[in-house]
């Protein structure tokens, strides 16, 4: 199994572009969370899904963050306008009914806004 | 609501030492209790789990003991190694299935 692929694993960008980052979870899950880490807050879940449904975006910070899941094998998080203070490691993860909770997290995207 | 509270860090050791990294938590119900570990540049991976009271989860040499009358879930390991170096995440789920409240992470330095 590739495990939870997740794209790119750098991004650089300039205060006000758009940001769009990418998530593969591992076939036959069917739950995936979006994380963000930084050093001052650790790690914050922003949202997750099940079945490709929200189920709980409490911790998405603005409007400027969205996230959806199409289908089983995709999702993205994208961040319009970007700003500086959103620098920070993004991570996906993966879990389903059968890894009794247990969850696989992607290598993350290094985030710098400029 | 669900939170888990870990020693503060950062946690300097020799290597061999001994290695304890508490951890409690609170929750309603019977929460399924884990140990993740990040290494410098990746994300995290389990290190090792227990569903029950009492239950004791073991990996690497590393063990923690699900301690349902402290509330506790401290991970231990008795002789650290260099490779053990990184941050240290306990967490606990079950009242929202799928879904995990993380402590905020102890930075772990094991030196030569």
């Amino acid at each position: 199994d590739a495990g939870v692929i997740q794209s790119p694993r750098h991004e650089v960008t300039e205060m006000g572009q758009e940001v769009t980052l990418r998530c593969k979870p591992i076939s036959g899950h069917d739950y995936l969370f979006w994380y963000r880490q930084t050093m001052m807050r650790g790690l914050e879940l922003l949202i997750y899904f099940n079945n490709n449904v929200p189920i709980d975006d409490s911790g998405m910070p603005e409007d400027r963050f969205s996230a959806k899941m199409p289908n089983a094998s995709f999702s993205t998080l994208k961040i319009q306008p970007s700003e500086p203070r959103d620098s920070a490691v993004y991570f996906c993860a993966s879990t389903s009914g059968l890894s009794q909770e247990t969850q696989y997290f992607g290598p993350g995207t290094r985030l710098l806004v400029l | 609501g669900d939170s888990v509270t870990q020693m503060e860090g950062p946690v300097t050791l020799s290597e061999e030492a001994f290695l304890t990294i508490n951890c409690t938590y609170t929750a309603t119900g019977y929460p399924s209790l884990f140990w993740y570990v990040q290494y410098p540049g990746e994300g995290l991976q389990l290190l090792l789990k227990a569903t029950k009271a009492d239950d004791k989860g073991s990996n690497k040499g590393f063990e923690a003991t699900y301690r349902k009358e402290t509330t506790s879930f401290h991970l231990e390991k008795g002789s650290v190694q260099v490779s053990d170096s990184a941050v240290y995440f306990c967490a606990l789920g079950g009242t929202s299935y799928g879904k995990l409240t993380f402590g905020q992470g102890t930075i772990l330095t094991v030196h030569p």
